[in-house]
């Protein structure tokens, strides 16, 4: 099984929602990453885990918030976003964070629209 | 911090036809990666370069890395239509922690 799933694969939200992204993969994959994709841009580095500890933070505004509950699973929590934070969210993972087995596989992205 | 530059940003060609993108890095990599993203889809890894100068195939398309391992090229021979998208470099710097993107080559294809 090399797929990594994303939930809901579509969002619409107001200003002043919480809601929560998630991501699951089970391919034993120690390093789990969400990244934030704007029309016609590459894919831009948000957050990164690395068994299960918070390894990267890009400066990434405190209205996202990441979870790893456990090695499968990977969330971000939404609060006050703006309408600028609409945007492709993708989930990857891969074997280990470095090193020779860092192959990215992407989840399909969940397409936000903040209103 | 490291710098991951990827030309031409659009490319479109006559089915038929071959494609080339080049992406270059302002420091040496430990290694670089290539991703394909159909339009309305998401990154789909397509091969990882590790050695100097190494080169690889499949099938239509030539990956290659530089000597130097600061840059990298995918060549597509006799494109098909199958092949629009946008193809991505990724590179990692020696010891660094992340891949950085390069801003992508969209190739659209006529029939």
């Amino acid at each position: 099984d090399t797929e990594v799933t994303q939930t809901p694969k579509h969002l619409v939200m107001g200003m002043t929602n919480k809601k929560s992204l998630k991501c699951e993969q089970h391919m034993g994959h120690r390093a789990m990453y969400w990244y934030k994709q704007k029309a016609k841009k590459p894919p831009e580095l948000m957050f990164v885990y690395s068994y299960e500890k918070l390894s990267i933070n890009e400066s990434v505004p405190s209205r996202f918030s990441p979870e790893c509950p456990n090695s499968s699973l990977l969330n971000l929590h939404l609060h006050a976003l703006q309408p600028e934070d609409s945007a492709l969210y993708l989930c990857a993972s891969s074997q280990i964070l470095s090193g020779g087995a860092d192959t990215q596989y992407f989840g399909p992205g969940t397409r936000l629209t903040v209103l | 911090g490291q710098q991951v530059m990827q030309i031409p940003q659009y490319q479109h060609v006559q089915e038929g036809e071959d494609f080339t993108t080049y992406c270059n890095s302002s420091t040496t990599l430990s290694n670089i990666q290539w991703y394909k993203q159909r339009p309305g889809g998401h990154p789909v890894f397509l091969i990882q370069l590790v050695k100097s100068g190494e080169v690889k195939k499949q099938k239509r398309l030539t990956f290659q890395f530089g000597e130097a391992k600061k840059n990298s090229s995918l060549h597509i021979t006799a494109t098909q239509t199958t092949d629009v998208g946008t193809y991505f470099c990724a590179g990692r710097g020696s010891g660094a922690q992340k891949l950085v993107f390069g801003q992508g080559t969209r190739l659209t294809i006529n029939p």
